[in-house]
């Protein structure tokens, strides 16, 4: 079985922190995936990568960067973390066959 | 745009009822997943749906797709309380790659 593995279940930061939200795949995937879930909002996708060193804007980037130094790590970093960055964020890798398989999620709280 | 609807956003139903969650979506795919999110968790695969026709089924839940019409259901049979919880579909599309995506989920309550 495919697994990501995200560093923290519960993350609480202050206005004007740095924030970095580790994900990390064992089935040498490409591409990774970073989301936020809000509700009302559904899942939105921040960012993506589809190899080392490469990355892609999602649908709502503006205050977050991502890095992909790794094949098999991906991060998220809130360069200064706001109170609207307050969220459930998931981080997924992708096989063809069977989909997304999604980390167990960061709930992070910026007060 | 692609879209991906699913309907209803909100379920309830008694324990021992049958009921079908729609999942339609407005993009060429032959590939539809479904997820399953318990409050608080993060989401958990389903079933992978490969191809046109194609039918699913573990437990009470069995899942099909059909490409023309593009649209997939998600039928629950003789519910139970265990299987409260939030369903997602989602497609990945030909014309992006690899991205998903994904509709706005079905809220699920299964009361006794």
């Amino acid at each position: 079985d495919v697994k990501v593995t995200q560093s923290s279940r519960y993350l609480v930061k202050r206005t004007g922190e740095k924030v970095f939200l580790e994900c990390v795949q064992d089935m040498d995937h490409e591409n990774m995936f970073w989301y936020r879930q809000d509700p009302g909002l559904g899942l939105r996708l921040i960012y993506f990568s589809y190899d080392v060193k490469m990355k892609e804007k999602g649908d709502i980037p503006e205050g977050y960067s991502v890095s992909r130094e790794k094949k098999e790590r991906f991060s998220l970093i809130l360069e200064s973390a706001s109170t609207n960055q307050t969220s459930m964020y998931l981080c997924a890798s992708i096989g063809r066959v069977y989909g997304y398989t999604f980390g167990s999620g960061t709930r992070l709280t910026v007060v | 745009e692609l879209k991906v609807e699913q309907n209803p956003l909100f379920l309830s139903m008694q324990e021992g009822k049958n009921y079908t969650i729609y999942c339609n979506y407005s993009t060429t795919s032959d590939r539809l997943y479904w997820y399953r999110q318990d409050p608080g968790k993060s989401l958990e695969s389903l079933f992978v749906l490969l191809s046109n026709g194609a039918v699913k089924q573990e437990g009470r839940l069995m899942a099909s797709l059909d490409t023309k019409a593009r649209l997939s259901t998600l039928h629950i049979t003789a519910a139970v309380h265990d299987l409260s919880a939030t369903y997602f579909c989602a497609v990945d599309s030909l014309l992006t790659g690899n991205q998903f995506y994904f509709g706005t989920g079905t809220s699920l309550t299964v009361i006794p």
